[in-house]
């Protein structure tokens, strides 16, 4: 079965750093998510990227972050200078097109603590 | 904005039936989703309501109300793999999924 792949599963960084997180979506799929669940809460809405650009974002997405799709197969998240509360689980998912575009599949995570 | 309202924990034996309520107030609401997530790891995708009434996949069921902004998950003939968070999420129409805060299912022999 076709499954988002993301890298790394865990990172462990210095405040100020800069973090690149990286997804591989499904090949076929058209729309490309980052979320974001800090541990025991919700799972947060970051960003979503369609057609090549940000189609998305939320209020928490915000100049410290940024995306891109830099081929065919990998999207990837940077946070520019980390903060202590950017501590988080982050997701990636895809979802393809048509009726599609309603079922999103997730990647395990990459698990983000900030120290 | 918008908001969903689900119950914070759910406890149920094994073998029993439990629902689990959603409520949401959304602009451009186009569907209910519902996924599930063992233990923090990937959420994955249960079942979509884009329609009023109910989809049952398996053991497990989806309910939508549109008038009411109402909907619910059923768990039927409960497992211990069923202990699981539980997060219904709002599809708007050409926005991102928003999801609910989660339900923490907890089933007991």
């Amino acid at each position: 079965e076709p499954e988002v792949t993301q890298t790394p599963s865990h990172q462990v960084t210095q405040m100020g750093q800069e973090v690149i997180l990286r997804c591989v979506p499904i090949s076929n799929h058209l729309y490309f998510y980052w979320y974001r669940q800090i541990l025991g809460q919700k799972v947060e809405f970051l960003v979503s990227f369609y057609n090549n650009e940000i189609s998305e974002k939320s209020e928490i997405f915000d100049d410290q972050f940024s995306v891109e799709r830099p081929d065919g197969s990998n999207f990837t998240l940077k946070i520019r200078s980390t903060k202590l509360e950017d501590s988080a689980m982050y997701f990636c998912a895809s979802s393809g097109g048509g009726s599609g575009a309603n079922v999103l599949t997730f990647g395990a995570g990459s698990r983000l603590t900030v120290l | 904005g918008q908001s969903l309202e689900q119950p914070s924990e759910v406890t149920a034996v094994e073998g029993a039936i439990v629902q689990i309520n959603c409520t949401y107030q959304t602009s451009g609401f186009y569907g209910l989703s519902w996924y599930q997530q063992h233990d923090g790891g990937a959420p994955t995708f249960l079942s979509y309501n884009g329609l009023d009434g109910l989809e049952e996949t398996g053991r497990f069921s989806s309910f939508l109300s549109r008038s009411d902004s109402y909907g619910y998950l059923l768990l039927q003939e409960l497992q211990m793999k069923d202990s699981a968070s539980y997060f219904c999420a709002v599809n708007r129409a050409g926005t991102a999924l928003i999801f609910g805060k989660g339900t923490t299912l907890s089933v007991s022999s």
